[in-house]
Formats: structure tokens, sequence, C-alpha cells
């Protein structure tokens, strides 16, 4: 079955750039939209953006200017780079996978403190 | 933004009783594209019920949604202990944005 696997540093600086991957395995990551979703420590949840398989993404125009995703065909994974991070970036991180009818498959999540 | 307010914040309940859990939304969710979620602690949210009423596979049927346009729901018939967890509703026909969740707690 599909299953995703977020991945990355779980400590970053103020100011620096925070970077995740999230491996897809068991399907294509061409044939879908993937999402990055965060939650705050006891907060809700936020959309970040999305991405096509062919690299097409879409922003939360809250952090348009801060949020870059990207894809790597020939791994299959994502990627999701936010600059400038502050302490308010301190979340767990989960990757989806986005489909007409919802975000229907989710990685376990990485938590990420800005410190 | 579609913004998504969801009530009441907590609802207590008992095994066995009926929730019923409302998400609100500043304006028309475009193609009743509204999705329910559920939480766990340490856990990533599941889908539950995604355009409104469709549950998503795996999903009991105590399970239902409802609504359009600006009011959704989502109803637990009877609730089992499985079922006491948070529960944010999505829409998706604009852009994305989450409610900021019910909490279901045992009474």
């Amino acid at each position: 079955q599909v299953q995703l696997q977020e991945s990355g540093p779980g400590l970053v600086k103020p100011s620096e750039t925070l970077s995740l991957t999230c491996n897809v395995s068991g399907d294509s990551i061409s044939n879908y939209y993937w999402s990055w979703i965060r939650q705050s420590a006891g907060k809700g949840l936020e959309w970040l953006g999305r991405i096509y398989g062919t690299g097409h993404a879409n922003y939360n125009p809250a952090l348009k200017s801060r949020v870059t995703m990207s894809v790597d065909m020939s791994n299959n994974q994502l990627s999701l780079k936010v600059n400038s991070v502050t302490a308010a970036d301190t979340a767990v991180y989960y990757c989806a996978r986005h489909r007409l009818d919802g975000l229907d498959i989710w990685g376990q999540g990485t938590l990420v403190t800005v410190s | 933004e579609i913004v998504l307010t969801q009530s009441p914040g907590t609802l207590s309940l008992s095994p066995g009783e009926r929730a019923t859990l409302s998400c609100r939304a500043s304006q028309r969710v475009p193609s009743n594209y509204l999705a329910w979620y559920q939480q766990k602690p340490g856990q990533a949210p599941r889908l539950l019920i995604y355009s409104t009423s469709s549950r998503a596979a795996g999903i009991p049927g105590r399970f239902s949604g409802t609504g359009s346009g600006t009011d959704f729901s989502l109803t637990i018939s009877r609730l089992e202990a499985e079922d006491f967890a948070v529960y944010y509703c999505q829409q998706y026909g604009a852009s994305l944005t989450f409610g900021g969740g019910t909490k279901v707690e045992i009474k």
C-alpha cells in the first residue's frame, strides 16, 4: 500500500531554512497532487501548499513568499523548504496525498523545532 | 480565504450517545468540497468524509456527513470508545483551509 515518510533535521536555527523530505512508496508521485501540512503544539492544522507530480505547485498565500516545494521523480520523493524561520514555524510537519476526495494518506509527521 | 469555524470546541459525551459536530464556512464552499478528519494524540489525521457526505474507504457507517453551502455537520450515530478524538473539517473547493477542531471527550 502507499506509504509516506517525512524526514529532516529536527532542529533549525532562527532565520535559517527548514528542509524536509517526504519519501513515497507504493505508488508513483507523478500521478497525484501532494500536500504539506503543519500543526503547532496544541494548535490546529495549517496547509502549506501542494505540488503535482510534474512539479506544478500552489502555495498558501499566507506563506507563499517563504515556502518552496519540489519533486524528485527519480527517487519518488517530495521536498519542502521554508526559509527565514522563526519560533512560530515550530510544528509537526506532515506530507499527504491530495486527491479530489481529500487528503487520503498521511505520513506520520516529523517535529521541527526552531531554536 | 474561506474561514471554517467549528463548534462546539469540546463535546462531552458517553459511549453509545450521538455526536453532532458543526462546521460553518465564511463563504460558500465550492462544489461542497468539504471533508472531515479524525485525529488521535500522536497520530496523523485520518480522512473520514469527503465531498460533504461520502465516507472514505474503511470508515464505519456510524460516521455520516451532511450540509451544503456554508453549513456542514458530522454525525457519529453511536459513539464507541475509539471515537473519542479531535475532529477537523477542511474545505478544498477554494485553496485549502481547516477548521479549528472539535474535541470529543468522554463524559
